[in-house]
């Protein structure tokens, strides 16, 4: 069982460069999520889509863009990299029945971006 | 406030050893909550999900303290196996955000 795949697994650009960063679930689920993780900040949410057709700011949405493509692939876009945007990211998704007890998280396995 | 706050630790108690890790939220329609293990460099993996009555996964225990809006994990024996960043994971009744503490770092020595 893939589970939730991510591509690149590493990254590096330089300031100014664009790119995209892919994910796709196998899972069937409504609900998808791209996060950030920086030392000492724990995972930040950057943008979510509850369901195909619909995304959502997390709570550092400033300088990405996604794209819900279909149900199982959700993008993230760095237009214009900066140095601050140099993290580790993961995709993840969820069943996504909102009101459903028990909705668990399934995380990608990360990519290492660096941005010089 | 923070959604969810967790001691970030460390934590370096000896192999065979009990550690106890707690866990606050501060929004009390908060309905779902998990513990995720993450290794170094790895991505979150679900360790258990907490329930009101307490629940048991081999030498980890969860508990949740609703009136008191924190949520507890035991680790009774430690092995060197569970050293390793333990994440508190909560999410509302509505809506589809999870929301996450920075972690608690654990090193079991040998």
């Amino acid at each position: 069982n893939a589970g939730v795949t991510q591509t690149p697994k590493f990254q590096v650009l330089k300031t100014g460069q664009s790119m995209t960063l892919q994910c796709a679930q196998d899972m069937n689920h409504n609900s998808m999520y791209w996060y950030r993780q920086d030392p000492g900040m724990g995972l930040r949410l950057i943008y979510y889509s509850a369901s195909e057709g619909t995304t959502d700011k997390g709570e550092v949405p400033n300088g990405y863009n996604v794209s819900r493509l279909n149900k199982r692939e959700f993008s993230l876009r760095l237009e214009s990299a900066a140095p601050s945007q140099t993290s580790v990211y993961f995709c993840a998704s969820s069943e996504g029945w909102g009101t459903t007890t028990n909705e668990k998280l399934f995380f990608g396995s990360g990519t290492q971006l660096s941005v010089l | 406030r923070k959604e969810v706050e967790q001691d970030p630790g460390p934590f370096n108690v000896p192999e065979g050893a009990t550690v106890a890790f707690n866990c606050t939220y501060s929004n009390s329609a908060s309905q779902s909550f998990f513990w995720y293990r993450q290794d170094c460099r790895k991505e979150p993996k679900l360790l258990m999900s907490v329930y009101s009555s307490g629940n048991e996964d081999g030498w980890f225990t969860d508990q949740l303290y609703r009136a008191s809006q924190y949520i507890s994990l035991l680790i009774r024996d430690s092995k060197l196996s569970d050293s390793a960043t333990y994440l508190c994971v909560v999410k509302r009744v509505t809506g589809n955000q999870f929301y996450f503490g920075t972690g608690t770092s654990l090193t079991v020595i040998p």
